[in-house]
């Protein structure tokens, strides 16, 4: 595609629900990367994939927080029984290698989670 | 703690005027390092980037942005700035670069720019 597609963009949860949040990366982009951003704040990484690999989770904030991207292409970022501080844009990034230089993460335009 | 600074949280400008956004981090050993742009209802995307080599850096826009070591600095400068440029401008660090490319954040700075 033209860009990094992210569905929903808006998703308004009710405390204790699932929900789960699409990633469309630019095709042919090995590398993608969720990010949570707060209202005020910068983003903060969440987790990485290389290919289908999860090479680094460090950033989920919880074991309610899972992602995964079984082809290498789509991702989804799932959030179990959410809770009200789960509330924050969701940010979706790709790129086209795994390492090197001039390696640039192209964002989607995010997921906006509100949680009641 | 690690982290990225950004000194400046709001800043308003008049057209034609100077612009200097401080952007500090704490991380030693190689970096890579970047400032992001989100204008009004974007997404982010990629001002500039420095990687190595003359750390004087220019991106688009007439943004540029200047990487000192010494004062783990990667300030952003653009000589005078139009009321398109209003938008949240935010810096990033790849603490480790080349082994795990995730970004740390500063908080980003939101300029206005009076026409």
């Amino acid at each position: 595609g033209a860009g990094v597609s992210q569905s929903p963009r808006y998703k308004v949860a009710k405390r204790g629900q699932d929900v789960a949040l699409r990633c469309d990366p630019i095709s042919g982009h090995v590398s993608l990367f969720w990010y949570q951003q707060a209202l005020g704040q910068g983003p903060e990484f969440l987790t990485y994939f290389q290919n289908e690999a999860q090479l680094d989770k460090s950033g989920l904030p919880s074991d309610r927080f899972f992602a995964e991207r079984p082809e290498g292409s789509v991702s989804t970022l799932k959030i179990q029984r959410t809770q009200q501080e789960d509330s924050a844009v969701y940010l979706c990034a790709s790129s086209l290698r795994a390492g090197g230089p001039h390696n640039e993460q192209f964002f989607g335009p995010g997921t906006r989670l509100t949680v009641l | 703690a690690q982290s990225v600074s950004q000194h400046n949280h709001h800043v308003i400008l008049s057209e034609a005027a100077s612009l200097e956004l401080g952007c500090n981090y704490s991380y030693g050993g190689t970096v890579n390092l970047f400032w992001y742009v989100q204008y009004p209802g974007q997404h982010l995307q990629l001002l500039l980037k420095y990687f190595s080599g003359d750390p004087l850096v220019k991106g688009i826009k007439g943004f540029e942005a200047e990487f000192i070591k010494s004062k783990f600095s990667f300030n952003l400068r653009k000589p005078s700035v139009q009321w398109s440029d209003t938008a949240e401008y935010f810096c990033a660090v790849n603490p480790n670069a080349g082994n795990n490319r995730k970004l740390i954040w500063g908080l980003g700075t939101s300029l206005a720019v009076n026409p």
